[in-house]
């Protein structure tokens, strides 16, 4: 079966810092891979998403990156944190197809201060 | 106007009772609708996809209505474990790769 991990669960950082998230998806190959922010009482916002290794779609332009080094492995980055990246950092995955709904990792709660 | 939009709610229930909610969307090309569950600071989970049919899984009801570009989830004999957001998502293309839009979710509390 598929497992989707994504770590760490939670994570405070000051403001300029670097941010690096790693999720990771077992038992399938050449999943869609997405990650989503969520803030505080708000709906969820597309952030990247990945169609194959190296393949990276920006929805939203921000002090955020993503990478997809390997087939199962999308990272999400920032070079300098700002107090707005606080919130709640989803990874999904899906099999490409319209008909199948994503599956999230547990996520990650991020604290900007 | 959002593309995808539901009401907030909230929406208090006791248990027993049968609540339904609706999602509006925007673009009429939408080719999959799903309703997802969102316990308090967890991770959204699939409860079902929709089909234009409707379908059920036990107490749970999903309809679709095309020509007025709407979903509708029905929860029947509401449980206190009901208790959650749910949220719509549609999807408007043959893949679903950049083309999901999730609406904000409704959120509802089954009291005892």
């Amino acid at each position: 079966s598929q497992t989707i991990h994504q770590w760490p669960a939670t994570l405070v950082q000051p403001v300029g810092s670097p941010l690096s998230l790693e999720c990771t998806v077992e038992g399938t190959s050449n999943p869609n891979l997405y990650w989503y922010r969520q803030a505080a009482g708000r709906g969820l916002q597309l952030l990247f998403y990945s169609v194959g290794i190296g393949q990276i779609s920006s929805e939203v332009p921000q002090n955020l990156s993503a990478s997809r080094p390997q087939d199962r492995q999308f990272i999400l980055s920032s070079k300098k944190l700002l107090l707005s990246d606080s919130g709640f950092y989803l990874c999904a995955w899906d099999p490409g197809q319209a008909n199948y709904g994503y599956t999230f990792g547990s996520g990650t709660r991020l604290t900007v201060v | 106007r959002k593309e995808v939009e539901q009401d907030p709610g909230p929406f208090n229930v006791p248990e027993g009772a049968t609540v339904a909610f609706n999602c509006t969307y925007s673009n009429s090309a939408s080719q999959s609708f799903f309703w997802y569950r969102q316990d308090c600071r967890k991770e959204p989970k699939l409860l079902m996809s929709v089909y234009s049919s409707g379908n059920e899984d036990g107490r749970f009801t999903a309809q679709l209505n095309r020509a007025s570009q709407y979903i509708s989830l029905l929860i029947r004999d509401s449980k206190l474990s009901d208790s959650a957001t749910y949220l719509c998502v549609v999807n408007r293309g043959s893949t679903n790769a950049g083309k999901s839009t999730f609406g904000d979710g409704t959120t509802l509390t089954v009291k005892p």
